[in-house]
């Protein structure tokens, strides 16, 4: 299995609380992706990051904000957490996104904002 | 959205059957992608197509893909109650960003 942690795993929060969730990876990949999936729409990208502090925007960035301040870590932080924002979020790497490269994902972060 | 969509929703086949989803798309890609997510955990890559080919195998699984019409299938062959899973579909496209179907739940009964 690719060496991908997310933390925490499980995490009850209130609306208007700022949450951070973490992923880090000892593959030394150089693309690192944040989706969140809820039923119905599959899995969404909301950040990625193609190297140190190189991140871009997603179809679903509104209320997230991402970090990559080294190589191994891919903060995504949720300012001031909404309902909305109650979802399974993971977090995937990739070494070669281009011709042949492929997705290792996280085993998911479930984010429950009451 | 540059979401694909995945057709059936839900499928339910008994042992030794074959199974058979449908990808659309809606841009142009360099690759197709196939994960499968058991429930509760991540995805995991199955197979990858490029955009100039047009069908791959890999043991049980066989892939299509018809760039003219934006769509690929996934077809497992022999089915058994391990496959039992989600199937996403996942375009890649030169901006380094990977974009999932809605997906396909898959139930083998033994």
């Amino acid at each position: 299995d690719a060496g991908i942690t997310q933390s925490p795993r499980h995490k009850v929060t209130e609306t208007g609380t700022p949450v951070t969730l973490r992923c880090h990876q000892t593959e030394n990949h150089r693309y690192m992706y944040w989706y969140r999936q809820d039923p119905g729409h599959g899995l969404r990208l909301i950040h990625y990051s193609y190297g140190v502090k190189d991140t871009d925007k997603g179809e679903v960035s509104d209320g997230y904000s991402v970090s990559r301040s080294k190589t191994e870590d891919f903060l995504l932080t949720l300012e001031s957490a909404t309902s909305s924002q109650t979802s399974v979020y993971f977090c995937a790497i990739s070494g070669r996104p281009g011709d042949t490269g492929e997705l290792f994902f996280g085993e998911g972060s479930r984010l429950t904002v009451l | 959205s540059q979401q694909g969509e995945e057709d059936p929703q839900a499928l339910s086949i008994q042992e030794g059957e074959n199974a058979t989803m449908n990808c659309s798309y809606k841009t142009s890609i360099n690759n197709l992608q196939w994960y499968r997510q058991n429930s509760g955990r991540g995805l995991v890559h199955l197979i990858l197509i490029r955009s100039n080919e047009r069908e791959k195998h890999s043991g049980r699984l066989r892939v299509t893909l018809d760039t003219s019409k934006k769509s690929s299938s996934l077809l497992i062959t022999a089915s058994r109650a391990a496959d039992t899973a989600s199937y996403f579909c996942a375009t890649y496209n030169t901006g380094n960003q990977f974009y999932f179907g809605t997906g396909t739940s898959l139930t083998v009964i033994p």
